[in-house]
């Protein structure tokens, strides 16, 4: 099956300042989302984004389906950001069965 | 609001004792997925059913049970036969297809 590979594993910052997440996968995908995995377990979505650049206000994600990669970008990071993102794909062939990146852990200092 | 709804939060169970997981969405999405984390692991798939009364074993099927009886409700059985139930469990739900999948709160299941 595909495999999908988040680095970095784990991510310490200081409040402020921006860092980029990166998602690699093995194949073409039909779909791919990213989440947020808040201290309390709740998974937010973020983007679903299969190709191309996306926005959300701090945040904005970038995937290039051709080379097999999707980016994340927190710009000026705040506490509220700590917690785990995860990279989510579903690989072409009907399968409609999303696989999951082991994730990015996330921690914003005051 | 739409969304989906997972109960209970918290479930505490002795050891030899099924337990029912509930899942419930009313964002009229065909799929629904029931998945696994274990502290600072990744999402494991336990089952997926993409219509109702249908439904397939994920990578970690052994000693779980499904129903999917209505397209809003998709309960998980943990049973006796799982050999380490405790875990925090998570179920989501996607329009058919490649659609946009959507999470509830989970479930923290503690078994002693």
């Amino acid at each position: 099956g595909i495999q999908v590979e988040q680095s970095p594993p784990d991510l310490i910052l200081q409040e402020g300042a921006n860092s980029t997440l990166r998602c690699n996968f093995s194949d073409s995908v039909n779909n791919l989302q990213w989440f947020h995995q808040n201290p309390w377990g709740q998974l937010i979505n973020l983007f679903y984004i299969p190709s191309g650049t996306k926005q959300n206000g701090r945040l904005s994600a970038t995937t290039v389906a051709t080379e097999r990669y999707s980016l994340l970008y927190i710009s000026s990071s705040q506490t509220t950001d700590s917690g785990v993102y995860f990279c989510a794909v579903e690989a072409s062939g009907g399968s409609y069965i999303p696989t999951f990146g082991r994730g990015t852990s996330l921690i914003v200092h005051p | 609001d739409g969304g989906i709804t997972q109960s209970p939060k918290y479930l505490f169970r002795k050891e030899g004792q099924n337990v029912t997981l509930s899942c419930e969405q009313n964002l009229n999405h065909d799929a629904m997925y029931w998945y696994r984390q274990d502290p600072g692991q990744g999402l494991r798939l336990i089952y997926y059913s993409q219509i109702v009364n249908d439904f397939q074993k994920g990578d970690i099927a052994e000693g779980y049970s499904v129903s999917r009886e209505k397209k809003e409700s998709f309960p998980l059985t943990v049973t006796s036969a799982q050999k380490n139930p405790t875990a925090f469990y998570l179920c989501a739900s996607s329009t058919q297809g490649a659609g946009e999948q959507y999470f509830g709160p989970g479930t923290r299941l503690t078994v002693t």
